[in-house]
């Protein structure tokens, strides 16, 4: 399968723990972006990285959160000190620039429960 | 954060028939995207509309990307069960951020 790859699919987690999600995209992509979706929301834009560079960050990532690409292939989404209300679904995403094809291909995402 | 405005929010319909559903943004989109999600799985790409005006058709269904920048719209002609899902619309400025819409969850009655 050469879509892209979230680990895990499912978390849960103790409120307080620190908690870390892995994404792989689809090969050759050099855009990744991470969206967080709540119970009956559309996914909200997190942040997004153009190889190894984060470009942009939304307000919705607290300080608590924290992405990285450090070789411009997967990237990992941490949070730290979970509260109950980090608790949705984490979607990432991935794309390959260039006109006229902007698609944003996502992954199965992780569903994070915190208790 | 900003949704895009969906309508419906929900459909109940009976196989076979029609689907028609919107997206209004207060903002100008340069790319109009259309998204199929299953429950507890990822939203999975239908359409991509680049142009104002623009029609594209993908199978059975059809989208447009409305005149002003700031709409858009989907249709499904002749709804089979595996059309079930929640179908949302997506905004994009560039090579950025999607910004999506409410959704619209889509339910064939037997």
């Amino acid at each position: 399968d050469t879509g892209v790859s979230q680990n895990p699919r499912h978390k849960i987690t103790k409120r307080g723990q620190n908690v870390t999600f892995r994404c792989d995209p689809i090969s050759e992509h050099n855009r990744l972006y991470w969206y967080r979706q709540t119970l009956g929301q559309g996914p909200e834009f997190l942040t997004y990285f153009q190889n190894e560079a984060q470009l942009e960050k939304s307000r919705l990532l607290s300080d608590r959160f924290s992405a990285e690409r450090p070789k411009g292939s997967f990237s990992t989404l941490e949070i730290q000190r979970t509260e109950q209300g980090d608790s949705a679904m984490y979607l990432c995403a991935s794309s390959l620039p260039g006109s006229p094809s902007y698609e944003q291909y996502f992954g199965p995402g992780t569903r994070l429960t915190v208790t | 954060g900003q949704q895009l405005n969906q309508s419906p929010q929900s459909m109940f319909i009976q196989e076979g028939e029609d689907v028609s559903m919107n997206c209004t943004s207060s903002s100008i989109f340069n790319t109009w995207l259309w998204y199929k999600q299953d429950p507890g799985e990822g939203p999975v790409l239908l359409i991509a509309l680049y142009k104002a005006g623009e029609l594209t058709s993908n199978g059975r269904l059809t989208a447009q990307f409305g005149i002003t920048r700031k709409d858009s719209f989907l249709n499904i002609s002749a709804s089979i069960p595996s059309d079930v899902g929640i179908y949302f619309c997506a905004g994009q400025t560039g090579n950025e951020k999607l910004t999506f819409g409410t959704g619209t969850r889509l339910t064939i009655i037997p």
